[in-house]
């Protein structure tokens, strides 16, 4: 089974803090998402990565980075966390083009 | 622009009854089709998906979905639902150049004993 973890399942963080949400992936799978969960608004994607040092913007990118410099790696940067990002953080992966992904448990980060 | 439509934000059903989540999608051509299911607190698990082939398809925990590309929808379906079923419902489209998923806003589902 593809198995895809984050590194906290709760995280509280104050305002100003740079945060940072790691996301594995044990299936070698080329591509990785990041996704912000928030009531009545569904999936939004932030940004995802296709390979190993790629990056692509998604359609809330704004006050967020990633990085991924190992293909089982992906990480979401807060470089300034602010109360509007206190939402429920979802990373998932894929092996490429319209394939099937799958989702990490969820990081819950709320921001004072 | 694609976008997916969940018209139905809360259903509430009794157990054994049947289930229908309804699922509107606008893509220009030939759409990928997906389902997912959230539990509280947990990430999105797939339930079934649509490529191509038979427009009815089943999936996992005994549900079904249906393609009807003249509706443009991808409707959800269980004939009798349990306990466990209460959970949160995505439904979701994959397409265009960057393969991305466009997600609906959902449907939260809840179940009555």
């Amino acid at each position: 089974d593809v198995k895809v973890t984050q590194s906290s399942r709760y995280l509280v963080k104050r305002t100003g803090e740079k945060v940072f949400l790691e996301c594995v992936q044990d299936m070698d799978h080329e591509n990785m998402f990041w996704y912000r969960q928030d009531p009545g608004l569904g999936l939004r994607l932030i940004y995802f990565s296709y390979d190993v040092k790629m990056k692509e913007k998604g359609d809330i990118p704004e006050g967020y980075s990633v990085s991924r410099e190992k293909k089982e790696r992906f990480s979401l940067i807060l470089e300034s966390a602010s109360t509007n990002q206190t939402s429920m953080y979802l990373c998932a992966s894929r092996t490429g083009g319209v394939e099937t992904q799958y989702f990490g448990p969820g990081t819950r980060l709320l921001v004072l | 622009a694609q976008s997916v439509t969940q018209p139905d934000i809360h259903i509430t059903v009794s157990e054994g009854a049947s289930l229908e989540l309804r699922c509107n999608y606008s893509y220009g051509a030939t759409p990928y089709l997906f389902w997912y299911v959230q539990s509280p607190g947990q990430g999105l698990q797939l339930l079934l998906k649509y490529f191509s082939g038979d427009t009815l398809v089943q999936g996992i925990k005994g549900f079904e979905a249906e393609f009807k590309r003249s509706q443009s929808s991808f409707n959800l379906r269980k004939p009798s639902v349990h306990w466990s079923d209460a959970a949160e419902y995505f439904c979701a489209v994959n397409g265009g150049a960057t393969n991305k998923l466009i997600f609906g806003t959902g449907t939260l589902l809840a179940v009555q004993p």
